[in-house]
């Protein structure tokens, strides 16, 4: 089966500073990856998805993610973190191989952005 | 457009009653997803629909649950005799294709209670 592993269940970053948020995936052929961003009392919107075209995808609000098959990483990057970026963070997956459309999620990332 | 819509948006419910949860997908898509959120937790697969079938339940933790899109459109997700541990967020989420590449859409969920 397939799973995700998000290492780090808090990441704290001053306002302007580097975002690194890390996903591992475990399946024998590379899946097709999300990022997702949930805000409180919010459902959860798409910032990029990676679908086997560019290995560097970028999405929206200036997040990226590099797809690294080597590593089984898709980690989802920000050159500057602005305060607006604080929320839940959650990497997705979904099987290539069998067409089955369920995402498989991390446990999240909770992002905090101080001043 | 309007997105993905839940009612209620708060459910409180007595151990052992029943409970009836509803999304309203974005009009025509044909993929509809129904997925559970532990506090603190990623969202977890429980369902999925591809216009009015049922292709994938077997992430329903237990008989007790049941879900039904019967026209293809409108989804309820039924919940008898809950339980305390039943307590989370109900998120549903469509898509417009059924391709396992396609972006799900996400509404803001329904939190339940059970005491």
């Amino acid at each position: 089966a397939q799973s995700v592993t998000q290492l780090g269940s808090h990441v704290s970053v001053s306002e302007g500073a580097l975002v690194l948020l890390r996903c591992n995936y475990s399946s024998s052929v590379p899946p097709y990856l999300f990022w997702y961003v949930q805000y409180p009392n919010q459902g959860l919107q798409l910032l990029l998805k990676y679908t086997s075209a560019a290995t560097l995808v970028k999405g929206i609000n200036g997040f990226e993610a590099e797809f690294k098959k080597s590593e089984t990483s898709f980690h989802l990057t920000k050159p500057s973190a602005h305060m607006s970026d604080a929320a839940e963070y959650f990497c997705a997956v979904s099987d290539r191989e069998t067409g089955f459309q369920k995402l498989v999620f991390g446990t999240g990332t909770r992002l905090l952005v101080s001043p | 457009g309007a997105g993905v819509s839940q009612s209620p948006r708060y459910k409180v419910a007595k151990r052992g009653q029943d409970v009836a949860l509803r999304c309203d997908p974005i009009s025509g898509h044909v993929s509809l997803f129904w997925y559970q959120q532990a506090l603190g937790q990623g969202p977890e697969f429980l369902t999925y629909f591809q216009n009015e079938a049922q292709l994938d339940k077997s992430g329903l933790p237990s008989d007790r649950f049941f879900a039904e899109r019967p026209e293809g459109s409108v989804s309820t997700l039924k919940i008898q005799r809950t339980q305390q541990e039943d307590s989370a967020v109900y998120l549903c989420a469509s898509s417009s294709g059924a391709g396992s590449w396609e972006t799900q859409y996400f509404g803001p969920g329904t939190r339940l209670l059970v005491l």
